[in-house]
């Protein structure tokens, strides 16, 4: 275990549907990530929080939208998705943003299987 | 733009043997690159770190090298254990203020009996 969990492991859900994905870490860390990982792609990083502030927002579509309560949960809101967002969602957490020289490491969950019908 | 290549995209190795699997930057200026390890329906554990200054790193049957002119990496995997089939995703990290890495596509590695 890495100390990063996410819920629920698989989802099927309907393009008209409102779901929520979780993830929490228990390593007191400061920065937490969500990511997207499709098949024979490589991982699309989608959204950083630092102390529960967004940092980053890559270009991701309003259909997404996360939610950070305090620096140990992170919540990824999906609504009205496409059959395109079928992926594996990926959460991860570092004690810091890497920046600069930091060789800081990201922990990762072991993400959530989404499948948009 | 900064790029990160893998290959090859697939290996399939008899328990036992050895293998290498190669990683080619663009990312520009460099600041780190890591080896990840991601078996089937798990998130990716780190492997090995190096910086600039750093050309082989090693954890336990894995040893990573880098050549920083040349912008290359390579992972080599000693003695193949049936629990090393998974996929290895080489991630390059720019200096200068960013924090977005840049993941390859990974090498897809079965180790068969």
């Amino acid at each position: 275990e890495t100390g990063v969990t996410q819920t629920p492991r698989h989802l099927v859900m309907g393009m008209t549907n409102k779901k929520s994905l979780k993830c929490e870490q228990h390593l007191g860390h400061n920065a937490m990530y969500w990511y997207k990982q499709s098949a024979k792609k490589p991982l699309e990083l989608m959204f950083v929080y630092s102390l529960e502030e967004r940092v980053e927002n890559n270009s991701v579509p309003s259909r997404f939208s996360p939610e950070c309560p305090n620096s140990s949960h992170l919540f990824l809101h999906l609504h009205t998705l496409q059959p395109e967002d079928s992926a594996l969602y990926l959460c991860a957490s570092s004690q810091q943003i890497p920046t600069g020289a930091s060789t800081d490491t990201q922990y990762f969950g072991p993400g959530t299987r989404l499948t948009v019908l | 733009k900064n790029q990160v290549e893998q290959s090859p995209q697939s290996l399939i190795i008899l328990e036992g043997k050895n293998c290498t699997l190669q990683c080619n930057y663009t990312v520009s200026p460099f600041s780190n690159l890591r080896w990840y390890k991601q078996d089937t329906g798990r998130g990716p554990v780190s492997l090995t770190i190096m910086t600039f200054s750093e050309n082989t790193k090693s954890n336990g049957r894995y040893t990573a090298t880098l050549d920083a002119d040349t912008k290359q990496s390579s992972l080599h995997i000693t003695a193949s254990q049936l629990s090393d089939s998974a996929s290895y995703i080489c991630v390059v990290s720019a200096g200068g203020g960013s924090y977005i890495p840049t993941f390859g596509r990974g090498t897809s590695l079965i180790v068969h009996p």
